[in-house]
């Protein structure tokens, strides 16, 4: 049971260069989000999908774009990478059941570790 | 101000004793509150949730919730050094349509639990 996956696990880019961090689930959920971590910031949602078709800013999106391929997938990209982008980048799934609140946990990948340089 | 507030730490307890790790959110509106536990270059990994006011037990684990004083705490029983580790508190808070789909984290308590 692979839960979330994430690919890269690490990538080292120059400024200015772009790329897609890739995001997949199998746990059937229909929210995913992207944040990053970084040291003594906790983590800071960048996007997130509350379902299939949809999504929405979160707290730190600019730089960023997300496109939410399907039901299982949810990818982020840089477009021009700049060296205040370097982080842990993690995606998250969660299940939303009925009413307005979600109440559900959210599970986590295991991170890509991007530096620009 | 921070949305939710916790102690950075870190927070030394000698191993068997209870560590106890709090947080404070700013949204009244907040409903569900969780507690991850991430090791060093790991992802978090939830460890407890709680929605009422109250405290919930899981095995060690104790969730305590007041939310007329918007406080959350942890408590960890017998702590082991395998408990070594940050943990987050986070907290639900209403997205931009109205729903609360999204989790806004603290910054994380680093624990150490000495043998």
């Amino acid at each position: 049971n692979a839960g979330v996956t994430q690919t890269p696990k690490f990538q080292v880019l120059k400024t200015g260069q772009s790329m897609t961090l890739q995001c997949a689930q199998d746990m059937n959920h229909n929210s995913m989000y992207w944040y990053r971590q970084d040291p003594g910031m906790g983590l800071r949602l960048i996007y997130y999908s509350a379902s299939e078709g949809t999504t929405d800013k979160g707290e730190v999106p600019n730089g960023y774009n997300v496109s939410r391929l399907n039901k299982r997938e949810f990818s982020l990209r840089l477009e021009s990478a700049a060296p205040s982008q370097t982080s842990v980048y993690f995606c998250a799934s969660s299940e939303i059941l009925g009413g307005t609140f979600s109440n559900q946990p959210q599970h986590f990948g295991d991170g890509t570790r991007l530096s620009i340089l | 101000q921070k949305e939710v507030e916790q102690n950075s730490g870190p927070l030394s307890v000698p191993e068997g004793a209870i560590a106890s790790l709090n947080c404070t959110y700013s949204d009244r509106g907040s409903q569900s509150f969780f507690w991850y536990r991430q090791y060093s270059g790991k992802s978090p990994e939830l460890i407890m949730f709680i929605y009422s006011n109250g405290d919930k037990e899981d095995g060690r684990f104790t969730a305590q919730l007041n939310k007329a004083s918007q406080y959350v705490s942890l408590l960890i029983r017998d702590s082991q050094p395998s408990d070594s580790a940050t943990y987050l508190c986070a907290v639900t808070n209403r997205g931009s349509s109205g729903s609360a789909r999204q989790l806004t984290f603290g910054s994380g308590t680093q624990l150490t639990v000495l043998p």
